[in-house]
């Protein structure tokens, strides 16, 4: 079946330094990672779709600049969080497509960020 | 504005009840897909939907994207069916994989 590994599954940082989370598709191809935030007491959040062999299309609020994001090959995606701060906090989830799967988003478990 | 209005925002069951969650659309939508969020953050699959039903279990969905709504069955509700449910929606004409989700409801299930 369709897995998605995604690590670390919880970290901290001090405020202004910068943490990468990795996520790992095992078992089909993930030609588009999409990446959310879920922030405290709120829904999720798109940051970014990554389409292999494709720019990075960020969403409003969110920049190449503070998310910086690598998508190399059909199994694998990263993304920093540049600059933590506070308002960085949350949960956030790597969701990878499966084209053989009539485009179902199959998410990781999910890195919590917490920022000191 | 919101695209995805999802209803209740909380709800509790005792054991052995059904309920149903919905989620209402405000634009046209490809498909829907529904998840359940864990105690530790984990977004499970329950269902992806183009059109039609689909049934898992004591679980059953719908997705009228005439009618711009889809629904959450649960049937005969367990004590680990307790979590918090999001639908997520694909806007037509929008990229793979950009969803927008509901806000959530927060399932409690009582002994």
């Amino acid at each position: 079946g369709a897995l998605v590994y995604q690590y670390p599954r919880r970290t901290i940082c001090k405020s202004g330094t910068s943490m990468r989370m990795e996520c790992q598709a095992v078992g089909f191809q993930a030609t588009s990672v999409a990446w959310y935030r879920q922030s405290p007491q709120k829904t999720f959040e798109l940051i970014a779709l990554s389409t292999v062999n494709s720019a990075i299309k960020y969403e409003q609020n969110f920049t190449q600049e503070k998310f910086p994001i690598s998508h190399p090959n059909l199994s694998f995606s990263s993304m920093t969080v540049l600059n933590a701060y506070l308002e960085d906090r949350g949960l956030y989830l790597c969701g990878a497509r499966d084209l053989a799967g009539k485009n179902t988003l199959y998410f990781g478990a999910g890195t919590r960020l917490s920022v000191l | 504005g919101d695209q995805v209005e999802q209803s209740p925002s909380a709800l509790s069951l005792h054991e052995g009840t059904s309920s149903a969650l919905r989620c209402n659309f405000t634009t046209t939508t490809r498909s829907v897909q529904w998840f359940r969020q864990n105690s530790r953050g984990s977004l499970i699959n329950l269902f992806y939907l183009a059109s039609g039903t689909k049934e898992n279990g004591r679980l059953k969905s719908a997705f009228d994207s005439k009618e711009l709504y889809s629904t959450l069955h649960i049937r005969d509700a367990q004590l680990e069916d307790s979590g918090t449910y999001f639908c997520a929606a694909e806007a037509r004409g929008s990229a793979l994989g950009r969803l927008h989700f509901g806000a959530g409801t927060q399932l409690i299930v009582i002994p």
